[in-house]
């Protein structure tokens, strides 16, 4: 089983809708969470960390469950340019600062 | 603030020759950078962690032997893929994280390597 778990997609969606992507991780250990952005042959660009208090940034609202090991990223309004693998991250505890990168769930928003 | 460059940005070599990949902090010290590999419709995978003066400490499964790892200064890391076969063929990004704590990885724009 793979430590950090999403579905792969593609998520095709209008222009306007709104769209979730889970995520789940296994290790209990974890300590930090990310959703990045990858544009196709790209590297990773952080979009935004994640709380248990859950947080927002514009039209992205991202949300963490600790007891159920759960991810989510919420993007409302979706735009041509939101079009990209959104890939979940998590930090282990400990002092190596190593992430480890879910497969990633690609979305594609159409006009 | 916080660049990360890498050097080439693709390169297309011979099965057998050796490959170095630059990675660069343009504008902090990097006190630790990582080399990931990700092969198509593949997630990023940590290759290793390097440590500017130190030994690179690399994942299960890399053979250090294979992708020598050079942290020499703060600014500078590099990825040497010796005897580079098809199967090496990937993306190749490195990352930097700074000093004070900083738990936020700088990713560099990656190196596609295609070996014939």
């Amino acid at each position: 089983r793979k430590e950090v778990e999403q579905d792969p997609g593609p998520f095709n969606v209008p222009e306007g809708a709104t769209v979730a992507f889970n995520c789940t991780y296994s290790n209990s250990a974890s300590q930090s969470f990310f959703w990045y952005r990858q544009d196709c042959r790209k590297e990773p660009k952080l979009l935004m960390s994640v709380y248990s208090s859950g947080n927002e940034d514009g039209r992205f609202t991202a949300q963490l469950n600790r007891a159920s090991q759960y991810i989510s990223l919420l993007i409302r309004d979706s735009k041509l340019s939101d079009s990209a693998t959104y890939l979940c991250v998590v930090k282990r505890r400990g002092a190596t600062n190593k992430l480890i990168f879910g497969t990633g769930t690609l979305l594609a928003v159409q006009p | 603030g916080a660049v990360v460059s890498q050097h080439p940005s693709w390169v297309i070599c011979k099965s057998g020759t050796s490959v170095k990949i630059e990675c660069r902090s343009l504008d902090f010290q990097a006190t630790t950078m990582f080399w990931y590999r990700q092969f198509p419709k593949q997630s990023l995978m940590l290759m290793a962690t390097s440590n500017e003066g130190s030994k690179a400490t690399y994942e299960q499964g890399v053979e250090k032997d294979k992708f020598l790892i050079n942290h020499a200064s703060l600014t500078l890391s590099t990825l040497t893929v010796t005897s580079a076969h098809p199967e090496d063929s990937s993306f190749y990004i490195c990352s930097a994280t700074g000093e004070g704590g900083l738990e936020t990885q700088y990713f560099g724009p990656g190196t596609r390597l295609l070996v014939l």
